[in-house]
């Protein structure tokens, strides 16, 4: 069964500070790979994805994700954070050869303080 | 762009009551996916539709219901509520391999 490990479940920064999140994921098949972001009091809304091609994979806002296949894992990365990206980071899996279902790992809250 | 729409936004049902949670999509999109979201648990899947007519359980359906009668709409039912409903409820859609979130449904059972 597919399984998403996300290490950090609370993240605190300072405004300009270097973010990495850990992600990842159990399944022995090609996948899909995903960044979703939940600002407060919204719904999800994805940042990044990655389907195939170049591991490193740009998103909106800054942030990059790199696939290391040999890691299994899909981290998150900014070089620099600002207080708007205080939120709670999803990342998700689905079986590229069916994508029904999508996997989400429990979530890193990060809080940016100016 | 309306996308995936929730009503309500917010609930409160006595223990035993029974409430319907609406989802609409204006994508056209033939998959459609309910989801409860616990504090650090991240998003459980509780049922999901591939089209019209068709759907199956996911990983939590225990205490729900789900109907397609459409391809815009996927209600979720709760027949008898209890206090291990209390979540928010999100509702997505997807056409291929991404999906689409609407703004989700807070329920709190007492």
């Amino acid at each position: 069964a597919q399984s998403v490990s996300q290490h950090n479940h609370h993240v605190i920064l300072s405004e300009a500070a270097s973010l990495e999140l850990g992600c990842n994921y159990s399944y022995g098949g090609t996948v899909n790979l995903f960044w979703y972001v939940q600002y407060p009091g919204q719904h999800l809304q994805l940042l990044l994805k990655y389907f195939s091609g170049d591991p490193l994979v740009k998103g909106i806002k800054g942030f990059e994700a790199e696939f290391i296949k040999s890691k299994f894992s899909f981290n998150l990365r900014k070089p620099s954070v600002q207080w708007s990206d205080t939120a709670e980071y999803f990342c998700a899996v689905n079986a590229a050869r069916n994508t029904d279902k999508l996997i989400f790992g429990t979530g890193t809250r990060l809080q940016v303080f100016p | 762009n309306a996308g995936v729409t929730q009503t309500p936004k917010f609930r409160i049902l006595k223990i035993g009551q029974s409430m319907t949670l609406q989802c609409t999509q204006d994508m056209n999109h033939n998959y459609m996916y309910w989801y409860r979201q616990d504090p650090g648990m991240g998003l459980k899947l509780i049922y999901y539709s591939v089209g019209a007519g068709i759907t199956d359980k996911g990983e939590v359906p225990n205490g729900y219901n789900v109907s397609r009668s459409t391809t815009e709409d996927f209600p979720l039912r709760l027949e008898l509520a209890a206090p291990s409903q209390t979540s928010v409820y999100f509702c997505a859609s997807s056409e291929k391999e991404t999906q689409y979130f609407g703004p989700g449904t807070r329920l709190l059972v007492l």
